[in-house]
């Protein structure tokens, strides 16, 4: 049961740097959200999708693009790094957005 | 617009001692409310949800919520924790309309055996 796959685990970005955190989901969910976690914040929503074509801004979108081609992958770009996104990332997927929300495993992102 | 309050940031207990941990939310309307659970290292897990209903709603491990409409509260409860329990959680509303879930900042319960 893979359930949501996020890659990579862990990431080290040097400042400027451009990459994608991958998301899959095998749920046919077709709510998917991505948050990032930082110590005593709790989890801040970046951007979300409430189904394939579909995606919008969250609490903290700057920073960050989102596509949903798919129903099953909702990847999180970062254009440029910067430091201040040096966090845990998590993606989740629920059939609705007010039904469980399953996580994946999180992608421990530094960025120096 | 809907925002999450959890003022106990970080609980320490002995084993079987009692839990609760505050959640409180803002909105006036009709709200899904959630308590997730993140073991040291691990990704969040769901508890226990209220939907509609009885308001003391139960979930895994033993652990129940109250769901208090005039509180704007949902505290979460265990009779008797155990070093296990050790772990941070995490209070989650969607309300109604929105399409978005918020969480608060969570809480770290530390069980000291």
């Amino acid at each position: 049961n893979a359930g949501v796959t996020q890659t990579p685990k862990f990431q080290v970005l040097k400042t400027g740097q451009s990459m994608t955190l991958q998301c899959a989901q095998d749920m046919n969910h077709e709510y998917m959200s991505w948050y990032r976690q930082d110590p005593g914040m709790g989890l801040r929503l970046i951007h979300y999708s409430v189904g394939a074509g579909i995606t919008d801004q969250g609490e903290v979108p700057n920073g960050y693009n989102v596509s949903r081609s798919t129903t099953e992958d909702f990847p999180l770009r970062l254009l440029s790094a910067a430091p201040s996104q040096t966090s845990v990332y998590f993606c989740a997927s629920s059939g609705h957005m007010n039904t469980e929300a399953f996580f994946g495993q999180g992608t421990r992102l530094t960025v120096v | 617009a809907q925002s999450v309050s959890q003022h106990n940031h970080h609980v320490i207990l002995s084993e079987a001692a009692s839990l609760e941990l505050g959640c409180n939310y803002s909105y006036g309307g009709t709200v899904n409310l959630f308590w997730y659970v993140q073991y040291p290292g691990q990704h969040l897990q769901l508890l226990l949800k209220y939907f509609s209903g009885d308001p003391l709603v139960k979930g895994i491990k033993g652990f129940e919520a109250e769901f208090i409409k005039s509180k704007f509260s949902f505290n979460l409860r265990k009779p008797s924790v155990q070093w296990s329990d050790t772990a941070e959680y995490f209070c989650a509303v969607n309300a109604m309309g929105y399409q978005k879930v918020t969480f608060g900042t969570g809480t770290k319960l530390q069980v000291i055996p």
